[in-house]
C-alpha cells in the first residue's frame, strides 16, 4: 500500500491565489519530495526537504514538514494557470520511494 | 544527456500476450526504479535496481512480471499472459546511489491498453 495520504483530493483555485496540500505518512523517512504530473506524462521533482530540516522554499514553492506529526504542506504562491497538475508527496525510507495518493490542483484563469 | 527515456510510448496488446518495455536511465545514476501507476492514483513502486542487482522487489510484482537490468545501464520490464488489469502507466525512474541529492528523475512513461 502506499505509504502517503494526500489533502485535499481535489483542490480548485483562482489565478493569484495559493494554493496549500497536505501530506501525511505513517513510518521514519530520510527525506520527503514533491512531485508535479500533467495529465499523462511523467512525474517532474520540485523540492526535497530532509528529515532534519523544518522549512524550505523554491521559487513560488514552499515546504514544511513536521516530523512528528508525520507530516508536510506544500504551498504554491501566487498560483498560474500553468501550476494545474496533480501533485504527489513521496517519502523516501532509505531503502523504498513511495508516493502519496496525490491532490489535483486546477487553476482557473 | 536527455534525461530517463521510456520506450515504447504507448502499447496496445491482446490479453495473454507478452510485452517489454526499455528504459534508459540518465547515465551517471547506479539506482533505477520501476513504478506503476493506474488512472487518478499515485505510482505503485514496483521494484529497483542498484547498478545490475535487483535489491527490492514490491508483493505488487507477481511471477508474470520480471525486470531485468544488465551490466547496469537500461532495464527492462516484461509481463508475461498480459490481463486486463495490467493496464496502466508503467514510469521509471533514475537516481545517485546516496539517495537523490536533486530527486529522482522520471522518464515519460510507457502506457500500457491491454484489450
Amino acid at each position: 500500500s502506499q505509504q502517503g495520504e494526500e489533502d485535499p483530493q481535489a483542490l480548485s483555485i483562482q489565478e493569484g491565489e495559493n494554493a496549500t496540500m497536505n501530506c501525511s505518512y505513517k513510518t521514519s523517512i530520510n527525506n520527503l519530495q514533491w512531485y508535479r504530473q500533467n495529465s499523462g506524462r511523467g512525474l517532474v521533482h520540485l523540492i526535497l526537504i530532509r528529515s532534519n530540516e523544518r522549512e524550505k522554499h523554491s521559487g513560488r514553492l514552499r515546504v514544511t514538514l513536521d516530523t512528528s506529526k508525520k507530516s508536510s504542506s506544500l504551498l504554491i504562491t501566487a498560483s498560474r494557470a500553468a501550476d494545474t497538475a496533480s501533485y504527489f508527496c513521496a517519502t523516501d525510507t532509505g531503502n523504498q520511494f513511495y508516493f502519496g495518493t496525490g491532490t489535483s490542483l486546477t487553476v482557473i484563469p | 544527456d536527455t534525461g530517463v527515456s521510456q520506450n515504447p510510448r504507448h502499447k496496445i496488446t491482446k490479453r495473454g500476450q507478452n510485452v517489454t518495455f526499455r528504459c534508459d536511465p540518465i547515465s551517471e545514476h547506479n539506482r533505477l526504479y520501476w513504478y506503476r501507476q493506474t488512472l487518478g492514483q499515485g505510482p505503485e513502486f514496483l521494484t529497483y535496481f542498484q547498478n545490475e542487482a535487483q535489491l527490492e522487489k514490491s508483493r505488487l510484482l507477481s511471477d508474470r512480471f520480471s525486470a531485468e537490468r544488465p551490466k547496469g545501464s537500461f532495464s527492462t520490464l516484461e509481463i508475461q499472459r498480459t490481463e486486463q488489469g495490467d493496464s496502466a502507466m508503467y514510469l521509471c525512474a533514475s537516481s545517485f546511489l546516496r539517495g537523490p541529492i536533486g530527486g529522482y528523475t522520471f522518464g515519460s512513461g510507457t502506457r500500457l491498453t491491454v484489450v
